[in-house]
């Protein structure tokens, strides 16, 4: 069974520090998602990465992936306020089209203090 | 314009009730899923469906039971409520011929047992 683990699960972080969110799974897929979560709302895609070493930005997140040591870590620089919000890790498994599923990590709630 | 949408967004009922919860996209997508989100924030698949045929069925209570009536629908309707179902569901679809596309989420409908 897969497994996907996310650290830490709570973070408290001042604007403008840099930290690192880091997901750990249990199987060689490629396929790793992050997801953000407002509270009360839906989950919104924020990265798509389907290779070794892929590494993509968005602003203040940047997320990577190596596949070798099944790690995930989404890093976060200069915080502000607006990103907090919580952030789940999910895995991709699965061949054909509707058998494809994503097991999520437990997610990570940031919160960025002034 | 919504692409993945959900009704209702909130349902509160008694336990032993039956209720349904709707799911349509307007992506054109040909496989949907089926989540569930617990208090604590764990994001669980309950199932999938790959132009209206059922593929995943997570070991879930049989009370539960999805319909597809087309590729853009998904419906849950639960029987005989219980406490342990209140949670909060979240309908998603992708492309499931695209290979390992992203999914996209609905804003979830929150559902209280009482």
């Amino acid at each position: 069974e897969l497994k996907v683990e996310q650290n830490p699960l709570f973070l408290s972080m001042q604007e403008g520090k840099n930290y690192t969110i880091y997901c750990n799974y249990s199987t060689t897929s490629d396929r790793l998602y992050w997801y953000r979560q407002d509270p009360g709302k839906s989950l919104e895609s924020l990265f798509v990465l389907l290779s070794n070493g892929a590494v993509k930005q968005e602003g203040r997140l940047m997320a990577s992936l190596d596949t070798k040591a099944r790690l995930s870590t989404l890093h976060i620089t200069a915080a502000v306020h607006d990103l907090s919000a919580t952030y789940f890790c999910a895995v991709g498994e699965g061949s054909g089209a509707g058998s494809y599923q994503l097991t999520f990590g437990k997610g990570t709630k940031l919160s960025v203090i002034p | 314009d919504t692409a993945v949408s959900q009704t209702p967004k909130y349902l509160v009922t008694q336990m032993g009730n039956d209720k349904s919860i709707k799911c349509e996209q307007n992506l054109g997508h040909d496989t949907m899923y089926w989540y569930k989100q617990d208090s604590k924030k764990f994001l669980k698949i309950m199932f999938s469906y790959n132009n209206k045929e059922l593929i995943i069925n997570e070991t879930v209570p049989n009370r539960f039971s999805p319909k597809s009536p087309d590729k853009a629908h998904l419906n849950l309707h639960i029987n005989s409520l219980e406490l342990g179902d209140s949670a909060v569901y979240f309908c998603a679809s992708r492309m499931g011929l695209a290979g390992v596309s992203e999914q996209f989420f609905g804003p979830g409908t929150r559902l209280t047992v009482l």
